[in-house]
């Protein structure tokens, strides 16, 4: 079945860096844009960045521009998010998803990871 | 960037009811990019209605969506035990995409 399984998340200090990976199954990989989102506690969802199916493109969310990187090994069928210079504010659970249009970033997210939570912290 | 509001925040409800959940964008939705999900508990968001009126593969008909320009509108028909959850709007027309702040919808 269509699967997005999130890892790589921790509690880390602000001003430090952490890699999200996202690995995909059940689809054809190399078809689907895929973006991240994220959920601080409690509260709710917030766009992170988004990734073309070939990962020519991408784009960011204010809030994250020049701090994150959103990539893609079409490769492996797995997706990362770089987060640099992390602030307290980006603690949350960060969900991958996949854009439901095929070859383009402006679809819906059809299918979601179970997400990894991010905690920055001293 | 458009922001899209939801009203109103919780909707106490019982089983069986009827249940309209707004969604207004702060300025047009190109194409009608407009995408409601539904969230329950410890779990992912769920795709429940796409390009503002289309059902998603597997989601009943009690769901339905409405709507065009800075405007939209999910209906739920008879609220089942299960639907009892955290909906949010999103617009994918433009960058950045955004999400509404969410409507609960509790048991009564």
């Amino acid at each position: 079945q269509i699967q997005l399984v999130e890892s790589g998340g921790g509690v880390v200090q602000p001003g430090r860096s952490l890699r999200l990976s996202c690995a995909a199954s059940g689809f054809t990989f190399t078809t689907y844009a895929l973006h991240w989102v994220r959920q601080a506690p409690g509260k709710g969802l917030e766009w992170v960045a988004v990734i073309s199916s070939n990962g020519n493109k991408n784009s960011y969310a204010d809030s994250v521009k020049g701090r994150f990187t959103i990539s893609r090994d079409n490769s492996k069928n797995t997706l990362y998010l770089q987060m640099n210079s992390l602030r307290d504010e980006d603690t949350g659970l960060y969900y991958c998803a996949r854009d439901a249009s095929r070859g383009s970033t402006w679809g819906p997210l059809d299918t979601w990871g179970q997400g990894s939570l991010v905690t920055v912290s001293s | 960037e458009i922001v899209l509001t939801q009203s109103p925040g919780t909707l106490s409800l019982s089983p069986g009811e009827r249940v309209t959940l707004s969604c207004r964008a702060s300025q047009s939705v190109s194409s009608t990019y407009l995408a409601w999900y539904q969230q329950k508990p410890g779990q992912a968001p769920r795709l429940l209605i796409y390009d503002a009126s289309s059902r998603a593969t597997g989601i009943p008909d009690r769901f339905s969506g409405s709507g065009s320009g800075t405007d939209f509108t999910l209906t739920i028909r008879r609220l089942e035990p299960e639907d009892f959850a955290v909906y949010y709007c999103q617009q994918y027309g433009s960058s950045p995409r955004t999400f509404g702040q969410g409507t609960k919808v509790e048991i009564k």
